[in-house]
């Protein structure tokens, strides 16, 4: 994941429309990507995760993009709902050599009712 | 099947002192890595043990340090607290090591340093 800075990005959404949630990595060896949403006091939930090899991936509701030609990733989550407003990190690791997990950031994900 | 428990939850120490965290990782999971997380330098990779060896360890000072137990079970250690060691601390377990294999996450041990 990439630094982008103290703030943490916000994104605010009606209930029932679909989220997209975007984090940029800087490192192009990365060859393997997971989004984890972590609630208040809680500790960070997988959600869903995405090897290089591929473009997209689904799960229930959830649905990850990569473009690694922009070095992109993004979560789209439909169908929002209040139990999804959380904080969402994307990570990335490369399988050579034994470098551990970057973590983004996060992005503040508030569902309005 | 139980999830990653961290104790204590909440832990209040001034400068100078040491502190140790208890991890207890889900049964069958034999990894266990551990992370810091606050607000400016978001989650940030401490170490991480498999089968009671550190396998691998992030960029912080040697007043961090961690062991693992025969039984999977993790502590971490700070000594000589500083006000910037206050933070979340979280532990996550995985059956494997690697960055690779999916790691579950405690609710983590929240640190406060005066």
């Amino acid at each position: 994941g990439e630094s982008v800075g103290l703030h943490l990005p916000t994104l605010s959404v009606q209930e029932g429309d679909n989220s997209i949630i975007n984090c940029a990595y800087s490192n192009s060896a990365s060859d393997y990507f997971i989004w984890y949403k972590q609630e208040s006091g809680k500790g960070p939930q997988f959600i869903i995760d995405i090897r290089s090899n591929m473009d997209k991936r689904q799960g229930q509701r959830v649905t990850v993009l990569l473009n690694k030609t922009v070095k992109h990733l993004s979560l789209q989550i439909a169908a929002t709902q209040p139990g999804d407003s959380a904080v969402y990190f994307c990570a990335d690791s490369r399988n050579s050599g034994n470098t551990p997990l970057v973590f983004g950031k996060g992005t503040r994900l508030s569902v309005i009712a | 099947k139980a999830g990653v428990t961290q104790t204590p939850r909440y832990l209040i120490k001034t400068r100078g002192q040491q502190v140790t965290l208890s991890c207890s990782p889900i049964s069958g999971h034999r990894s266990v890595s551990w992370y810091q997380q606050t607000p400016g330098q978001g989650l940030q990779f401490l170490f991480e043990y498999f089968s009671e060896t550190q396998r691998n360890k992030g960029n912080f000072p040697g007043r961090f340090s961690g062991r693992q137990f025969s039984n999977s079970r993790s502590e971490m250690n700070v000594s000589t607290l500083e006000l910037g060691d206050s933070a979340l601390y979280l532990c996550a377990s995985s059956l494997y090591p690697g960055p690779q294999e999916t790691q579950y996450f405690g609710p983590g041990t929240r640190l406060l340093v005066l």
